[in-house]
């Protein structure tokens, strides 16, 4: 059965930082693309940034390319985002998703798996 | 940067009754579309892929169709478990763009 846990959400200060956390099983770790897709109170989903498991590359929304970084764990099958200079706005759900690779080039994959997400507060 | 619209951004609908939910992209995405179903504190679930593919699991209720710059879901039956918030998301060009969802609420 395939599973997502996120873990590391929680009420941090603008400017501050935090790490999420997306342990998988279930599946095989490498073959697919690992994604968090964020959800702001009341709000729609966001795509937030993508890691290729098997080759390691990543993307970013521009609204976080900068602050944000995912990297993973292959014997660990865990990917971690990095987060940092958190603004107001980043205050979301943070979704780990699972990614199927539907062709050739960036953003090519729909997310078949996600997790029940943790809750990302900036405020003061 | 793909735009994706969801029409309309709420549909009331009686139980038993057919549900038509339309999304557009602002260009071609071919069949590059997936639509998901989320429910009130729940994460969102893939109902259909591809434009018309259904997921593993989802109920011959649901339905896609559609390709290039439109596309439609379509509930033929609606139970009480498929009211919700439906979102459609592109995946032809980089970045992945998600619509701003169609919530179907009970008449």
């Amino acid at each position: 059965e395939v599973q997502l846990l996120e873990s590391g959400g929680g009420l941090v200060q603008p400017g501050g930082s935090l790490r999420l956390s997306c342990a998988a099983s279930g599946f095989t770790f490498s073959s697919h693309v690992m994604s968090w897709v964020r959800q702001a109170p009341g709000k729609g989903l966001e795509w937030v940034s993508s890691l290729r498991t098997s080759g390691g590359e990543t993307s970013y929304a521009d609204s976080v390319k900068g602050r944000f970084t995912l990297s993973r764990d292959t014997s660990e099958n865990t990917v971690y985002l990095q987060i940092n200079i958190l603004r107001a706005e980043d205050t979301a759900i943070y979704y780990c998703a699972r990614g199927i690779v539907a062709g050739v080039g960036a953003g090519k994959y729909y997310f078949d798996y996600w997790g029940q997400g943790t809750l990302v507060t900036v405020s003061s | 940067e793909i735009v994706m619209t969801q029409s309309p951004a709420t549909l009331s609908v009686s139980p038993g009754e057919r549900a038509t939910l339309s999304c557009r992209a602002s260009q071609s995405i071919s069949s590059d579309l997936a639509w998901y179903q989320q429910k009130p504190g729940q994460a969102p679930r893939l109902l259909i892929y591809g434009a018309s593919t259904r997921a593993t699991g989802i109920s011959g209720r649901f339905s896609g169709s559609g390709s290039g710059t439109e596309f439609t879901l379509t509930i033929s039956s609606l139970q009480s478990e498929d009211f919700a918030v439906y979102y459609c998301h592109q995946y032809n060009s980089w970045p992945p763009g998600f619509g701003p969802g169609t919530k179907v609420h009970i008449k």
